[in-house]
């Protein structure tokens, strides 16, 4: 079966600092992995995702992530943050042949002035 | 740019009462998936539909949720009756493919659902 763990439930910087959210993974086949993030009252919005080939993947919004099997993790990076980063953000987990995404717990993140 | 619809954004009903929320997916997607969102945590599947036929719906509470897309477009979740434990945000989400290959799943904004 597939799992995921969000490290940290509640992740605070500075505006213009870095953004780390930690993830980790469970996975009996190749994963892939997903970021997505949720505004209040708002459904989730993809950030990057992870299925095969080059493990640094960027997405929207200055994001980026690295898939390190070795570490079964993903953890999202983001070099300087902006008040508008402030929100959920979940991991996902899934493969070739599950539709169903497997979220972590989710990470909210809170960025200070 | 396409979105998956959903209504009503929020719900509030009494305990016991019966409740249902609409999800129309992306044109041309072919799998539909419910998820329910506990605050504080992350989305669970609760049903995934191939066109009109039911994939997985193993997490569905089956007692009391029902859930379905007649024409392969789209979907209705139903509780009844509803309980204090039912609160949540319904998310419905959609991708194109499914059945064996993987697909980007987009979702909608979510019905809020309050049980009193």
């Amino acid at each position: 079966a597939q799992s995921v763990t969000q490290l940290g439930s509640h992740v605070s910087v500075s505006e213009g600092a870095l953004v780390l959210l930690r993830c980790n993974y469970s996975s009996s086949v190749p994963p892939y992995l997903f970021w997505y993030v949720q505004y209040p009252n708002q459904g989730l919005q993809l950030l990057l995702k992870y299925t095969t080939g080059a493990t640094l993947v960027k997405g929207i919004n200055g994001f980026e992530a690295e898939f390190k099997k070795s570490e079964t993790s993903f953890h999202l990076t983001k070099p300087s943050a902006h008040m508008s980063d402030a929100a959920e953000y979940f991991c996902a987990v899934s493969d070739l042949y599950e539709g169903k995404l497997i979220f972590g717990q989710g990470t909210t993140l809170q960025v200070k002035p | 740019e396409a979105e998956v619809a959903q209504s009503p954004r929020y719900k509030i009903t009494e305990k016991s009462q019966a409740v249902a929320f609409w999800c129309d997916p992306i044109s041309g997607h072919a799998t539909l998936y419910w998820y329910r969102q506990i605050l504080g945590q992350g989305p669970e599947l609760l049903v995934q539909f191939q066109d009109e036929s039911v994939v997985d719906d193993s997490q569905l509470p089956k007692d009391r949720f029902s859930a379905e897309r007649l024409k392969g477009v789209d979907s209705t979740l139903k509780i009844q009756p509803a309980e204090l434990g039912d609160s949540a945000m319904y998310l419905c989400a959609s991708s194109r493919s499914g059945g064996g290959s993987f697909d980007i799943q987009y979702f909608g904004a979510g019905t809020r659902l309050s049980v009193l």
